[in-house]
């Protein structure tokens, strides 16, 4: 079962551009970690948020956990080639026992 | 520090063999998880292994089985494979439980042909 929808699913976008990806769930989550996929790699963490309403800032990356801790956004500024990746959403369980992720976000930024 | 590793990297069986992967976790690292990633059913949780005990397990048949050494190294077996096992598996490891930070490892590619 997937938990976790992600939106979108596509993104390609030219440097420069802004934009916003979407982690939603009708389950509550005790926390919810953002993770960047770069091919032939495994995951790399980027951030994790626990209360909801948090607003974390990484550089040019925006994280929000949302009030009802159901769901999440990360808003990238002036995207660069770099940021080029597979976007994933993982929330923890409220059983604390695992973490069940996000159906994920290839993003592509054109120089 | 040393990150995860796994071996191998890349991996071809036919149908019906079986298949053992491996993981070194981080140094101090006592839990391992594995997961598998399709591009029908993204990163989906195997189990979790602690202190050599299994103590989560996903929604995964028999098939997959796995565990944990004393140096916390880990190993995950898939027999009788079938090509909807052609996947990158992943393992993680943290310091305490599956819900703290994980470190992932670059995975291995496993093809059944």
């Amino acid at each position: 079962t997937q938990l976790l929808e992600q939106s979108p699913q596509f993104l390609s976008i030219q440097e420069g551009e802004n934009l916003t990806v979407y982690c939603n769930s009708s389950s509550v989550f005790s926390s919810l970690q953002w993770y960047r996929q770069e091919p032939g790699e495994g995951p790399v963490l980027l951030v994790t948020v626990v209360t909801g309403g948090e607003v974390k800032k990484l550089k040019r990356l925006t994280f929000q956990f949302g009030d009802a801790r159901k769901d999440s956004s990360l808003h990238i500024t002036a995207a660069q080639p770099g940021d080029t990746g597979l976007y994933l959403c993982a929330g923890a369980a409220r059983s604390g026992n695992q973490f069940y992720f996000g159906t994920g976000t290839s993003l592509t930024v054109i120089p | 520090k040393a990150g995860v590793t796994q071996t191998p990297r890349y991996l071809i069986k036919t149908r019906g063999q079986q298949v053992t992967l491996s993981c070194s976790p981080i140094s101090g690292h006592r839990s391992v998880s594995w997961y598998q990633q399709t591009p029908g059913q993204g990163l989906q949780f195997l189990f979790e292994y602690f202190s050599e005990t299994q103590r989560n397990k996903g929604n995964f048949p028999g098939r997959f089985s796995g565990r944990q050494f004393s140096n916390s190294r880990s190993e995950m077996n898939v027999s009788t494979l079938e090509l909807g096992d052609s996947a990158l598996y992943l393992c993680a490891s943290s310091f305490g439980g599956a819900v703290e930070t994980q470190y992932f490892g670059p995975g291995t590619r496993l093809l059944v042909l």
